[in-house]
């Protein structure tokens, strides 16, 4: 297997553009989750799903952010309006069966917000 | 706030020594994870030790966890070069049913060859 496939690895964007990543889990993962990575607040869970229905999405800083999952096998987190606060490496994981086991990451979208 | 607080923040060490990070959390919590991150790169896991253990091993690697101090450590022995990365550990935090995986602030340990 590929193995957690985000795009794009890098995106630089002005302030007020639309700002959208996409994650592809591994095939038979049933849960699926969105953190973001700053050097200030570390790592953050912002939402996950099982069985593509979103379950916590109380991690979502504001209204601007958004997530969809079409399917067991794409994901997006959308950023509508950007601000330079929302650069930050955001990353997609999976995992069979939640918590209970190990999450698989992408490599991660570094997003930088001008 | 982080449930897990790894110690120390930053670790150099020669190459062939151990290296030792230790995690605290807050919440009790079902089981303990560590993952490593190589720079520029996505978390990889290394190990998972459940709430009713007290010691597991994988290769060069030991974790030991203590329920009651609430606290875990990681144990890198024979540290290579390529062991240079950050060092997560992450638990799975209870709050109101609504489980996640939260992960402290890293330990990031550089191997001098």
């Amino acid at each position: 297997d590929a193995g957690v496939i985000q795009s794009p690895r890098h995106e630089v964007t002005e302030m007020g553009q639309e700002v959208t990543l996409r994650c592809k889990p591994i095939s038979g993962h049933d849960y699926l989750f969105w953190y973001r990575q700053t050097m200030m607040r570390g790592l953050e869970l912002l939402i996950y799903f099982n069985n593509n229905v979103p379950i916590d999405d109380s991690g979502m800083p504001e209204d601007r952010f958004s997530a969809k999952m079409p399917n067991a096998s794409f994901s997006t987190l959308k950023i509508q309006p950007s601000e330079p606060r929302d650069s930050a490496v955001y990353f997609c994981a999976s995992s069979f069966g939640g918590w209970t086991g190990e999450l698989f990451f992408g490599e991660g979208s570094r997003l930088t917000v001008l | 706030s982080q449930q897990g607080e790894e110690d120390p923040q930053a670790l150099s060490i020669q190459e062939g020594e151990n290296a030792t990070m230790n995690c605290s959390y807050k919440t009790s919590i079902n089981n303990l994870q560590w993952y490593r991150q190589n720079s520029g790169r996505g978390l990889v896991h290394l190990i998972l030790i459940r709430s009713n253990e007290r010691e597991k091993h994988s290769g060069r690697l030991r974790v030991t966890l203590d329920t009651s101090k609430k606290s875990s450590s990681l144990l890198i022995t024979a540290s290579r070069a390529a062991d240079t990365a950050s060092y997560f550990c992450a638990t799975d935090e209870s709050n109101f049913g609504n489980e996640k995986l939260t992960f402290g602030t890293g330990t990031r340990l550089t191997i001098i060859p």
